[in-house]
């Protein structure tokens, strides 16, 4: 594998249901994000790790509970959602830190199309 | 706060037709800019970026210069393809500092279909 993957590429469910999002990056980034992309609106920065340590949560409901375990993966655990939740979730990875580096380009994924009933 | 602005979707173009998808933008400070594509059944991928005023931004044939003075960063590209059919998202980036991770604010995205 290589760049940035995510599984499942589509799921479905319901309100009650609890399903996880899984994102890898081959990179050797020690960052990664969470985005949301819903449908006539710009893409939302729901979650920023760095180095393993959550940087950011902008003010993302609980029903959305990010992880990561290394710097290669995160996992967005998904709980009691509601319909409006139904978007593409995207992760993204990045180098950050390194000296004299303007900007540090972020690698998506190709998203994981959420739906749910 | 940061915002983009983009010209609204979607956009339909005949093969070798002059695109343009007009950027404009709100920022504190001296942001980056950049241009992402997103082609159907994919994540985005930087099409092209500019870190500074004047700098212009170039890949495949598109062209984006970044103007300070307009708070603009205009899309171009002088004779399409059918394979630039797309979703182009124009976006800036606040550096963040070397440990919390740069972050990207999106405008939200312009449609582009062109017809052979």
């Amino acid at each position: 594998e290589t760049g940035v993957t995510q599984t499942p590429r589509h799921l479905v469910m319901g309100m009650t249901n609890k399903k996880s999002l899984k994102c890898e990056q081959h990179l050797g980034h020690n960052a990664m994000y969470w985005y949301k992309q819903s449908a006539k609106k710009p893409l939302e920065l729901m979650f920023v790790y760095n180095f393993k340590e959550q940087t950011e949560n902008n003010s993302v409901p609980s029903r959305f509970s990010p992880e990561c375990p290394n710097s290669s993966h995160l996992f967005l655990h998904l709980h009691t959602l509601q319909p409006e939740d139904s978007a593409l979730y995207l992760c993204a990875s990045s180098q950050e830190g390194l000296a004299g580096v303007e900007y540090n380009e972020q690698f998506f994924g190709p998203g994981t199309r959420l739906t749910v009933l | 706060g940061d915002s983009v602005t983009q010209m609204e979707g979607p956009v339909t173009l005949s093969e070798e037709a002059f695109l343009t998808i007009n950027c404009t933008y709100t920022a504190t400070g001296y942001p980056s800019l950049f241009w992402y594509v997103q082609y159907p059944g994919e994540g985005l991928q930087l099409l092209l970026k500019a870190t500074k005023a004047d700098d212009k931004g170039s890949n495949k044939g598109f062209e984006a210069t970044y103007r300070k003075e307009t708070t603009s960063f205009h899309l171009e590209k002088g004779s399409v393809q059918v394979s630039d059919s797309a979703v182009y998202f124009c976006a800036l980036s606040d550096q963040g500092s070397g440990t919390s991770g740069s972050r990207l604010t999106f405008g939200e995205g312009t449609q582009l279909t062109v017809n052979p």
